[in-house]
């Protein structure tokens, strides 16, 4: 699977759009781009996926450039809760052996 | 909305114990995973099964560490025995044959003293 480069942190304002940046440069043609978040504590919570079309949902939207080389993640909202670390995760769907390889993420947090 | 349980939630054991997790996937869903997650990091796959056979177990420290899911449904995590490094999160995942998020369990939380 490809490499991904997030940033280490990050901070948003509550109630302000969080934009969270995914570098993916060497990336294939059959690799979706995934993002999960962990709170505190807790099992990674899936947020979104997509290939190469921008992708939106109940949580968030993801834009994935042209050239697929990157990608970013937006709350539209913010809150508190979102306080958490997103991972950025690029794998290839539907030849069975579909493990996600999580990096370290970017700690997010949300300041009042 | 259907969760993927774990237990215990957390677990203290002693160095040279043995200590063993049970996870209990979503219905339905075929593929399981155990990762390990050391403070500070990113989860690390330890072993996939699709249903009740091993798929991945190549970060599996298989001389202390061992897997099943002998009816393709729940699955247990052992490590015999237990060193201090092995202090960590151990989450399980389950997903749908096709596709599709994985969903993760709340975790076990192992600390060895």
């Amino acid at each position: 699977d490809a490499k991904t480069t997030q940033p280490p942190s990050m901070d948003c304002a509550e109630g302000r759009a969080a934009n969270l940046p995914c570098n993916h440069s060497t990336i294939s043609g059959n690799e979706y781009v995934y993002w999960y978040r962990q709170i505190h504590s807790q099992g990674p919570q899936y947020i979104i996926h997509g290939l190469k079309n921008n992708e939106t949902n109940e949580m968030a939207s993801l834009i994935i450039t042209e050239d697929r080389k990157s990608s970013t993640l937006i709350l539209p909202h913010a809150t508190l809760r979102d306080t958490a670390v997103y991972y950025c995760i690029v794998r290839v769907v539907g030849f069975g052996n579909e493990k996600l390889t999580f990096g370290t993420g970017t700690r997010l947090t949300i300041i009042p | 909305e259907a969760e993927v349980a774990q237990s215990p939630r957390y677990k203290i054991t002693e160095k040279s114990q043995a200590v063993a997790f049970w996870c209990d996937p979503i219905s339905g869903h075929a593929t399981l995973y155990w990762y390990r997650q050391i403070l500070g990091q990113g989860p690390e796959l330890l072993v996939q099964f699709q249903d009740e056979s091993v798929v991945d177990d190549s970060q599996l420290p298989k001389d202390r560490f061992s897997a099943e899911r002998l009816k393709g449904v729940d699955s247990t995590l052992k490590i015999q025995p237990a060193e201090l490094g092995d202090s960590a999160m151990y989450l399980c995942a389950s997903s749908a044959r096709q596709g599709g998020g994985y969903t993760f369990g709340s975790g076990t939380r192992l600390t060895v003293v």
